[in-house]
């Protein structure tokens, strides 16, 4: 299994600009879930989705929009690229309702907004 | 307001020399208390899931324990290798699980 799979690795935009973020995962996994990283703040939960069809807001959504139209992807779309927005993305994934085993985490997305 | 807070912010231990990390939550409705390490420039890789006070979990020169409060990470004798960053979270519940994350704590063992 692959995982929990991110791309790109780093991004560069310029404010206003839009992009994807993409995630995908191979274990089947009904939970999944975004968050950003930024120094002294901790991981920050963006949006999130229990199963294809169903999305919900976290802590910091926006600016930010997801879909969830398969088990398997979950993308991110920055709608209008602003240097607030420059951050450290982690996409992960679990079972849901249960939490038993961790939340597996994508290796991270690194954007930068000029 | 659901808080997780962790400390010290960072620490640095000689090789051999064993400590303690703290995580104080305040949550409504506690599913579950995390333990994550992070490496540099990596996703947080799962550690531990602590569900009721009372509750130690064990792995290597890592031991969690869970009170009603706070939860420790006590590493045992470390070695260089286990350097990294340490997350702890807080599930919170109702229809939803989320994860409320703390601050983290950088750990550099010196050999």
């Amino acid at each position: 299994n692959a995982g929990v799979t991110q791309t790109p690795k780093f991004q560069v935009l310029k404010t206003g600009q839009s992009m994807t973020l993409q995630c995908a995962q191979d274990m089947n996994h009904e939970y999944m879930s975004w968050y950003r990283q930024d120094p002294g703040m901790g991981l920050r939960l963006i949006h999130y989705s229990v199963g294809a069809g169903i999305t919900d807001q976290g802590e910091v959504p926006n600016g930010y929009n997801v879909s969830r139209s398969t088990t398997e992807d979950f993308p991110l779309r920055l709608l209008s690229a602003a240097p607030s927005q420059t951050s450290v993305y982690f996409c992960a994934s679990s079972q849901v309702f249960s939490f038993s085993g961790g939340q597996y985490f994508g290796p991270g997305t690194r954007l930068t907004v000029l | 307001e659901d808080q997780v807070t962790q400390s010290p912010e960072a620490l640095r231990l000689q090789e051999g020399e064993s400590s303690s990390l703290n995580c104080s939550y305040t949550v409504s409705g506690l599913r579950g208390l995390f333990w994550y390490r992070q490496d540099p420039g990596k996703g947080p890789e799962f550690l531990f899931t602590l569900y009721s006070a009372g509750e130690e979990k064990e792995k290597e020169r890592l031991k969690a324990t869970l009170t009603k409060k706070e939860s420790f990470l006590h590493i045992t004798a470390p070695k260089p290798e286990d350097s990294a960053t340490y997350l702890c979270a807080a599930g919170v519940g109702g229809a939803t699980n989320k994860l409320i994350f703390g601050t983290g704590t950088l750990l550099a063992v010196q050999p």
